[in-house]
């Protein structure tokens, strides 16, 4: 699966828009996007996928640049609850690998009042 | 439909014991996914199952861990004569047979059991 490089942290103010970048430069046309949340300690929670159309839903949108080599998580109004640890992943979408998901550091975010 | 299920979520072993962790998948799910996660460290994969077949073990220690998922009941990641380097957080995750016609299917987690050696 191809390496993303996100930012270690970055803080946000409740209700604004936060916007979480993420590099995938190595990605292949057969990857998917995805991110997911890891809220202190917690299960991790997905959050949203995408190949190479933006994507959109209740909690996030994904935008995908159109060489696919980044990309950028939008949580439209954050909240204090997005306090978490947000990971991208690239991963390519074959019956064999199943769904196994590779972590890498993440982008540690925190909402301020 | 309840989410991954965990249990115990929090369990206390003596070096030397066995540790026994149990996962239930989603209901529909045949695959799943055990991750480690050590204190301030993010979270390593460890093993894909599917029914009754491990289908990917490369992130498994080769000795003390064994990993199963039978045809009925839970899947169970086992460590056998723990060490306090064990000590950690155990995710589960699971997720649908089929990959959706046209696009890929996402993996749940479970709330993780937090392994303690002391």
């Amino acid at each position: 699966d191809a390496k993303t490089t996100q930012p270690p942290s970055m803080d946000c103010a409740e209700g604004r828009a936060a916007n979480l970048p993420c590099n995938h430069s190595t990605i292949s046309g057969n990857e998917y996007v995805y991110w997911y949340r890891q809220i202190h300690s917690q299960g991790p929670q997905y959050i949203i996928h995408g190949l190479k159309n933006n994507e959109t839903n209740e909690m996030a949108s994904l935008i995908i640049t159109e060489d696919r080599k980044s990309s950028t998580l939008i949580l439209p109004h954050a909240t204090l609850r997005d306090t978490a640890v947000y990971y991208c992943i690239v991963r390519v979408a074959i019956k064999a690998a199943g769904n196994k998901l590779t972590f890498g550091g993440g982008t540690r975010v925190l909402v301020k009042p | 439909n309840a989410g991954v299920m965990q249990n115990p979520r929090h369990l206390v072993r003596r070096r030397g014991q066995e540790a026994r962790l149990r996962c239930s998948p989603m209901k529909g799910h045949s695959h799943v996914y055990w991750y480690r996660q050590l204190p301030e460290e993010g979270l390593k994969f460890m093993v894909y199952l599917q029914k009754e077949n491990i289908i990917d073990e490369s992130g498994m220690p080769k000795e003390r861990f064994s990993a199963e998922f039978p045809k009925e009941g839970p899947s169970i990641l086992r460590i056998q004569q723990v060490v306090r380097g064990d000590s950690a957080a155990y995710f589960c995750a699971s997720s649908k047979t089929r990959l959706r016609r046209g696009g890929d299917t996402e993996a749940f987690f479970g709330q993780g059991t937090r392994l303690t050696v002391v």
